[in-house]
């Protein structure tokens, strides 16, 4: 079965600075993984996604994550932060498609100082 | 173009109330989900839908039923609310394995529901 692992529940960092949120993730086949977010009292939206084509790979607002087979990981990260990307962020991993399979991890809550 | 649309968005119920939220999506989706999201707890499927007519259990069903009889609409029902069904409740549907399903949900913005 597949789990995934978000480490560090809250994040804080300055304006300009990296953002970097970690997912581990656990898959017994070649997974799908995912980055969502959710602004306050919104629902979730996609952010980025690997379905084993790149393994970087480039999402909205300047995100991006990299698939690392090897450490089982798929961290977020964006080179500077900026106030509008104070945010729930979720990593999620499926089976290939697999939609109904969809596993999130407990989410990481980012807040960015001025 | 909606795309995801639940109702109500806040309901505060007593013990042992009952009540139905609702999810319409206007995608031509075939699947559609209910989550519960608990602070420190992410979201946890409920039931979900892979078609008019078709549901099934999730990873915490219990006290919750669910209906699909439209295409288009959801329904998450509660029978007998309990203090501990205090929740948001996130709808979101999908394209189906036949199509291009990339594992890809789309989320109404919630429905906030107090036990009391």
């Amino acid at each position: 079965a597949q789990s995934v692992t978000q480490l560090g529940s809250h994040v804080s960092v300055s304006e300009g600075a990296l953002v970097l949120l970690r997912c581990n993730y656990s898959s017994s086949v070649p997974p799908y993984l995912f980055w969502y977010v959710q602004y306050p009292n919104q629902g979730l939206q996609l952010l980025l996604k690997y379905t084993s084509a790149a393994t970087l790979v480039k999402g909205i607002n300047g995100f991006e994550a990299e698939f690392k087979k090897s450490e089982t990981s798929f961290h977020l990260t964006k080179p500077s932060a900026h106030m509008s990307d104070a945010a729930e962020y979720f990593c999620a991993v499926s089976d290939k498609g697999g939609s109904e399979k969809l596993v999130f991890g407990k989410g990481t809550k980012l807040t960015v100082n001025p | 173009n909606a795309g995801v649309t639940q109702t109500p968005k806040f309901r505060v119920l007593k013990t042992g109330q009952s009540m139905t939220l609702l999810c319409a999506q206007d995608m031509n989706h075939e699947y559609m989900y209910w989550y519960r999201q608990d602070p420190g707890m992410g979201l946890r499927l409920i039931h979900y839908s892979v078609g008019e007519g078709t549901t099934a259990k999730g990873e915490v069903p219990d006290g919750y039923n669910v209906s699909r009889l439209k295409k288009q609409n959801f329904l998450l029902g509660l029978e007998s609310a309990a203090p501990s069904q205090t929740s948001v409740y996130f709808c979101a549907s999908s394209y189906s394995l036949g199509e291009a399903n990339t594992g890809e949900l789309f989320f109404g913005e919630g429905s906030r529901l107090t036990v009391l």
